[in-house]
């Protein structure tokens, strides 16, 4: 399978505790973005990749909320601190920088009870 | 404030009817528009799409309209199909190729036999 995955599939945690996520981009896509989706919502964008540049993060993006991308492959999204408002479903995209159509891996459905 | 906007949280289609499934946007900027798909516990799916220069665009049983002026597009599907039955989700993004994406809330489809 070549497409986008995202792992773990779901997560659940206690509020408080700190959760990493991680994607695996289609390997020649050079852009990696990372949304959030909450129930009855569309996707919201949170940041994306260049190769390993960070090149844009939305306001969304809190100080507990960091994301990387260290050798332009992989890339990892951090909640530290997680609050009840972190759950949602953490989506992954990757694309190639000089196409619209971003493709979308699985989800992580965070839950922080 | 919601860029993208699709107002109809849900429709309800006759297999092998028409679905029609609009999209409204407020940002000028918006040059580039995206229809995807998702299925329960998946990633969305790129369906189709349109740039701005064009006014319609088709595929297969779907076709995308896209009205500028009245910054207006929409999704049509014939004949509609039973697995057609999804959230589909209205996506815009500025003129440059490789940016995030504004999503609208999405609207569930749903195909009746």
């Amino acid at each position: 399978d070549t497409g986008v995955s995202q792992d773990p599939r779901h997560k659940i945690t206690k509020r408080g505790q700190n959760v990493t996520f991680r994607c695996d981009p289609i390997s020649e896509h050079n852009r990696l973005y990372w949304y959030r989706q909450t129930l009855g919502q569309g996707p919201e964008f949170l940041t994306y990749f260049q190769n390993e540049a960070q090149l844009e993060k939305s306001r969304l993006l809190s100080d507990r909320f960091s994301a990387e991308r260290p050798k332009g492959s992989f890339s990892t999204l951090e909640i530290q601190r997680t609050e009840q408002g972190d759950s949602a479903m953490y989506l992954c995209a990757s694309s190639l920088a000089t196409y619209n159509e971003q493709f979308f891996g699985p989800g992580t459905r965070l839950t922080v009870l | 404030d919601q860029q993208v906007k699709q107002n109809s949280p849900s429709l309800s289609v006759q297999e092998g009817r028409i679905s029609i499934l609009n999209c409204d946007y407020t940002n000028s900027m918006f040059d580039y528009f995206l229809w995807y798909k998702k299925y329960p516990a998946e990633g969305p799916t790129f369906l189709i799409s349109i740039s701005s220069i064009k006014d319609k665009n088709e595929d297969g049983r779907f076709t995308v309209f896209l009205n500028k002026s009245a910054k207006h597009l929409s999704l049509h599907i014939v004949p509609s199909q039973p697995g057609d039955s999804a959230v589909y989700f209205c996506a815009a993004s500025p003129n440059n190729a490789g940016n995030m994406l504004t999503f609208g809330g999405g609207t569930r489809l749903m195909v009746k036999p």
